[in-house]
């Protein structure tokens, strides 16, 4: 267990509509990275948060969205669904450095979004 | 465009004997390495991390790295079934605008059978 939590678990929804998913962070990790991963594929950045701002981005377009809330917790907004935003959506805390080495990212069980 | 790439297999080995993973990048700046492990409709768990080249040893598995030769490796001794997964290479990709911690790339994965 890796103390990242999200919800839901599985999540259905309909092209055109909007999702919010849900992360918790590990306890003292104030970053939180979220991914795309389709079937059959690695996981793809999406953008990543840090003290409540947004600290990086991939390539997705503006109707992916987030927020990071000051206890860390996190949301990941995505408007006028697609049936291509079908995919596991995992977000990974970490504790942001100043090196140029990475801290460790760990994920969560990931959401489960199925765009019929 | 920063890729990394991986075999994506399946690689299948009988039970006992080692497995032998490899991943190339292509961010000759990159400082930070990861292995995780996905089992089937689960999210990635970390197996290893390296940061300077050479060996680094963890139990039954080892990461191999060589900057100069852009390639990282992950190897299994005494293989077990419950090893079967897919392995997911990562790469820090270092960002280019101040204050972020960059974000990690991953390979498509490499899909590992331990026949008993």
């Amino acid at each position: 267990e890796t103390g990242v939590t999200q919800s839901p678990t599985h999540l259905i929804k309909t092209r055109g509509q909007q999702v919010t998913l849900r992360c918790s962070s590990q306890s003292g990790h104030n970053t939180v990275s979220w991914y795309q991963q389709a079937l059959g594929q690695g996981p793809q950045f999406i953008f990543q948060y840090y003290r409540e701002e947004e600290n990086g981005r991939g390539n997705f377009p503006p109707r992916f969205s987030g927020l990071q809330f000051p206890n860390y917790s996190s949301e990941l907004n995505v408007n006028a669904l697609e049936l291509d935003d079908s995919a596991l959506y995992l977000c990974a805390s970490s504790l942001a450095t100043t090196s140029d080495v990475l801290d460790t990212q760990y994920f969560g069980p990931g959401t489960r979004l199925t765009v019929l | 465009q920063k890729e990394v790439e991986q075999n994506s297999g399946p690689l299948s080995v009988p039970e006992g004997a080692i497995a032998s993973l490899n991943c190339t990048y292509s961010d000759r700046v990159s400082q930070s390495f990861f292995w995780y492990r996905q089992y089937s409709g689960k999210s990635p768990e970390l197996i290893m991390s390296i940061y300077s080249n050479g060996d680094k040893e963890d139990g039954r598995f080892t990461a191999q790295l060589n900057k100069a030769s852009q390639y990282v490796s992950l190897l299994i001794r005494d293989s077990q079934p419950s090893d079967s997964a897919t392995y997911l290479c990562a790469v820090h990709l270092i960002a280019t605008y101040g204050g972020s911690q960059g974000n990690l790339i991953f390979g498509k994965g490499t899909k590992l059978s331990v026949k008993p």
